[in-house]
């Protein structure tokens, strides 16, 4: 099973609203990884775990707080956002982290915030 | 700063043509190197990779060509189809941490 699945799909939100976007993977991965994704851009990476521990944070702001429950698991709680924030949030995996291994890529959530 | 780009924006071929896809990177210490694919309303997916002990990787129907001297990256599709039109990235290792992404080239194809 080489899949990472991520829910919701879409998710519509205010800007006082508190949701949390969810990934999972089942392929025994110790790095996970949060993008976001503007139209026609390149990912952009947010957040590094490994091994459970969050180990790289782009100086994303403090309206995004990740968390990984497990080695399976990896949330993105938002709060407070803003709608420059709307985009395509990417959650990805690999076999370890340091960048040499290919990294897996779910089908991203589409977040719209009014 | 460290980027990761490409050459063209778009790039339109006919169905049954070959197409190549260039990026050119400027971090020369990195020694890890992957093509992604996006359709529209899709995570990408991984095409190939290649390491920097090689300069060349073949997969099904894909070629990864990788020149260190003059720090650029391409891919090749043989015989390209309708289902090839997508996206493609380029990306690169960075100080052992993360991938970078490349700017993107959407790829059409016309039968």
């Amino acid at each position: 099973d080489t899949e990472v699945t991520q829910t919701p799909k879409h998710l519509v939100m205010g800007m006082t609203n508190k949701k949390s976007l969810k990934c999972e993977q089942h392929m025994g991965h110790r790095a996970m990884y949060w993008y976001k994704q503007k139209a026609k851009k390149p990912p952009e990476l947010m957040f590094v775990y490994s091994y459970e521990k969050l180990s790289i944070n782009e100086s994303v702001p403090s309206r995004f707080s990740p968390e990984c429950p497990n080695s399976s698991l990896l949330n993105l709680h938002l709060h407070a956002l803003q709608p420059e924030d709307s985009a395509l949030y990417l959650c990805a995996s690999s076999p370890l982290a340091g960048g040499t291994y290919e990294q897996y890529f779910g089908p991203g959530t589409r977040l719209t915030v009014t | 700063g460290e980027s990761v780009g490409l050459h063209l924006p778009t790039l339109s071929v006919q169905e049954g043509d070959n197409s190549i896809i260039n990026c050119a990177y400027s971090n020369s210490a990195s020694d890890y190197f992957i093509w992604y694919k996006q359709e529209s309303g899709k995570g990408p997916q991984f095409i190939i990779d290649i390491r920097s002990n090689m300069d060349k990787r073949q997969g099904q129907r894909v070629t990864v060509l990788l020149n260190k001297t003059v720090k650029h990256l391409s891919l090749q599709i043989a015989a390209t189809q309708p289902g090839d039109s997508a996206v493609y990235f380029c990306a690169q290792n960075q100080a052992g941490t993360a991938l970078i992404f490349g700017k993107g080239t959407t790829l059409s194809v016309s039968s």
